[in-house]
């Protein structure tokens, strides 16, 4: 099955700093790679997704990038605010039944 | 209107007891899954139900049974809860076929004493 991994655990900024984390993926038969944020206490929630016909999409803030010879993709996001602070968990998907498997996550502290 | 929801939102119950969560959404999905995540906040799938039937089952113990009635709903019941079972029990659905959003229930923070 697939196998995503997922770094740094946690990642520590100061407000405007740009943030990156990282995932790899085990199955080129992995086509969809959604990036999802969760807050303390709440569900986690899309922010950004990219499929595997693109190399990179942009939205506002964030940016996500996918190398799918070297089967990893990452999450930017510039000019961050302490409201970014959260859990990151980026996932992969494949095949008809959208099969989740998620990384471990990263904890992202942005200081004011 | 809430998209997925799920019940109840805390649960704490014996070791050795049985229990039910609860899964609705509205959105016309046809894909509905359960998640588990640990204390670690690791996400992991537990089942996956594409128009009623069991597409995914990853190794989860036979105490844990899920049952969907019907497309909108994905139920989950424990039998003989264990300590190791406490965790926050996320629902979720998407649209069936590649490229789509899961979207996520509150989670049922499950807690064995």
């Amino acid at each position: 099955g697939e196998n995503v991994e997922q770094h740094p655990s946690t990642l520590s900024v100061q407000e405007g700093d740009s943030a990156v984390i990282k995932c790899t993926y085990s199955d080129s038969a992995s086509n969809y790679f959604p990036w999802y944020k969760q807050e303390l206490g709440k569900r986690p929630q899309l922010i950004i997704d990219i499929r595997s016909n693109v190399g990179e999409k942009k939205d506002q803030r964030i940016a996500v990038t996918l190398n799918k010879t070297a089967k990893h993709f990452s999450l930017h996001i510039t000019e961050t605010q302490p409201e970014d602070s959260a859990v990151y968990f980026c996932a992969a998907s494949q095949g008809n039944f959208n099969k989740f498997y998620f990384g471990s996550g990263t904890k992202l502290n942005v200081k004011p | 209107d809430t998209a997925v929801s799920q019940t109840p939102k805390y649960l704490v119950t014996q070791m050795g007891n049985d229990k039910s969560i609860k899964c609705e959404q509205n959105l016309g999905h046809d894909t509905m899954y359960w998640y588990k995540q640990d204390s670690k906040k690791f996400l992991k799938i537990m089942f996956s139900y594409n128009n009623k039937e069991l597409i995914i089952n990853e190794t989860v113990p036979n105490r844990f049974s899920p049952k969907s009635p019907d497309k909108a709903h994905l139920n989950l019941h424990i039998n003989s809860l264990e300590l190791g079972d406490s965790a926050v029990y996320f629902c979720a659905s998407s649209q069936g076929g590649r490229g789509t959003e899961a979207f996520f229930g509150q989670g049922t923070r499950l807690t064995v004493v």
